[in-house]
């Protein structure tokens, strides 16, 4: 157990919607990201937050947006879903963000978009 | 721009041998740092190991060891004595630093595209 819990573990739902994924980082961890992996793309990286702030941004879309709360918790929000929006959706984090820092991950998210 | 490269898109080894999975890479950062992850059927991604770029030694941990070759920009991983459970995806990733105003570093960690070990009994 690596200690980044990940809800839901899946989400199945209709192109058009909208929805949320929770992401609690280890304790003590600061550092939150998010991944999409696809069996085309592989493993994407879509954003960094530290301490409530955003610190780095990868290849996220319009309609994905995300956020770190002060209890930092995150959350990634999934809008206008489209069929190739279907992946496994992971959160980590680190302690701090910094380069040598191995990042704990969570079991993701399968979300299937029919 | 950062990329990762592994060739094997998939591997075959027998039980309690070794087996090396190719990882080559590119960035103009001065700094980064080269890991292993594993992510076997059920899903989640499980760190193996991590080499510094100005690590002098060539990181283990355990049955894990990483030879890093910086010239050639490869780190190449190296499972020893290989076990049943040790069939799974493997994914080479790097980071590069930002350093901040602040003095905090940071960066992405880039993937490649795995390699499937499968371990033979």
């Amino acid at each position: 157990d690596s200690g980044v819990t990940q809800t839901p573990k899946h989400l199945i739902t209709a192109t058009g919607q909208r929805v949320t994924l929770r992401c609690s980082p280890r304790s003590g961890d600061l550092s939150v990201y998010w991944y999409q992996q696809s069996l085309d793309q592989g493993l994407q990286f879509l954003i960094q937050y530290y301490n409530g702030e955003e610190r780095a941004k990868g290849n996220i879309l319009e309609r994905f947006s995300a956020q770190q709360f002060p209890d930092l918790h995150s959350e990634l929000n999934l809008s206008s879903l489209e069929l190739g929006d279907s992946a496994l959706y992971f959160c980590a984090s680190s302690v701090r963000g910094a380069a040598n820092e191995k990042l704990f991950f969570g079991s993701g998210t399968q979300l299937s978009v029919l | 721009a950062q990329k990762i490269t592994q060739t094997q898109p998939g591997m075959f080894v027998q039980e309690k041998e070794a087996v090396t999975l190719d990882c080559t890479y590119d960035t103009s950062d001065p700094s980064y740092g080269l890991f292993w992850y594993k992510q076997p059927s059920s899903g989640e991604m499980i760190f193996l190991i991590y080499q510094g770029s100005y690590d002098q030694q060539n990181a283990t941990e355990g049955r894990y060891s990483l030879n890093f070759q910086k010239a050639r920009k490869s780190a190449n991983l190296v499972i020893s004595a290989s076990q049943l459970g040790d069939s799974a995806m493997y994914f080479c990733a790097m980071r590069g630093v930002i350093t901040n105003a602040g003095g905090t570093s940071y960066g992405k960690l880039t993937f490649g595209q795995g390699t499937i070990l499968t371990v033979h009994p």
